[in-house]
């Protein structure tokens, strides 16, 4: 059984450039949260995906933007990228329609660098 | 009222001794308590979870306390081992599909010495 997968690994980018990060939920998962982890913090929430539409949204401003796609796997998008970007961003699954909605699963992240 | 406070920063236990984690929240519409378990360059690893209807979980070495009163939780690593060695961060959230973005506590660097 397959669990939470991401690509790529490492990314590194430039100020202003965008970025297309990539995750794949765990099997018979239907819901992806997105996260955004500095350095020496703990991971804060940027939206969730459900039935292909966000369906929450943390405090990021809307350079960052997502999608779903009908087989549940999600894209996180970052536009005009600044250097406070920088971070490891992490995909979490969890399944809305089954007994424990509000178990999430992690993947192991895309680390970006923005120079 | 969506914070959740972690302490300590760091902690160093000797291999055998007990380690504690303590979290405290303010928003008693929290109904969901994890812990995840952080290693160097890797996603969190879902370790243990509480819900408020119980006072005390158990699974293996790891133990989650939970006061409803006091809005507090903590965890216990028992027989703590060099390999546990690593970030744990408490987290919280809120029910119902719509609304369970998991709101995060600063972390905790546990080092075991052996």
């Amino acid at each position: 059984d397959a669990g939470v997968t991401q690509s790529p690994t490492h990314l590194i980018k430039t100020r202003g450039q965008q970025v297309t990060l990539r995750c794949s939920p765990k099997s018979g998962h239907d819901t992806v949260s997105w996260y955004q982890q500095a350095l020496g913090q703990g991971p804060q929430f940027i939206f969730q995906y459900y039935e292909e539409e966000e369906r929450q949204r943390g405090n990021f401003p809307d350079r960052f933007s997502g999608h779903q796609y009908p087989n549940y796997s999600s894209e996180l998008n970052v536009n005009a990228l600044l250097l406070g970007d920088s971070a490891l961003y992490l995909c979490a699954s969890s399944d809305t329609g089954g007994a424990d909605t509000d178990t999430q699963y992690f993947g192991p992240g895309t680390r970006l660098t923005v120079l | 009222q969506q914070q959740v406070k972690q302490s300590p920063q760091s902690l160093i236990v000797q291999k055998g001794g007990i380690s504690i984690i303590n979290c405290a929240y303010e928003n008693t519409a929290f109904d969901y308590f994890p812990w995840y378990q952080q290693f160097p360059g890797k996603g969190p690893a879902l370790l243990i979870a509480i819900r408020p209807d119980v006072s005390e979980k158990k699974e293996g070495r790891f133990t989650i306390s939970f006061n409803k009163s006091a809005k507090q939780f903590s965890l216990h690593i028992m027989d703590s081992q060099p390999g546990d060695s690593a970030t744990y961060f408490c987290a919280a959230s809120r029910p119902g599909g719509a609304t369970n973005k998991l709101i995060f506590g600063t972390g905790t660097l546990l080092a075991v010495q052996p």
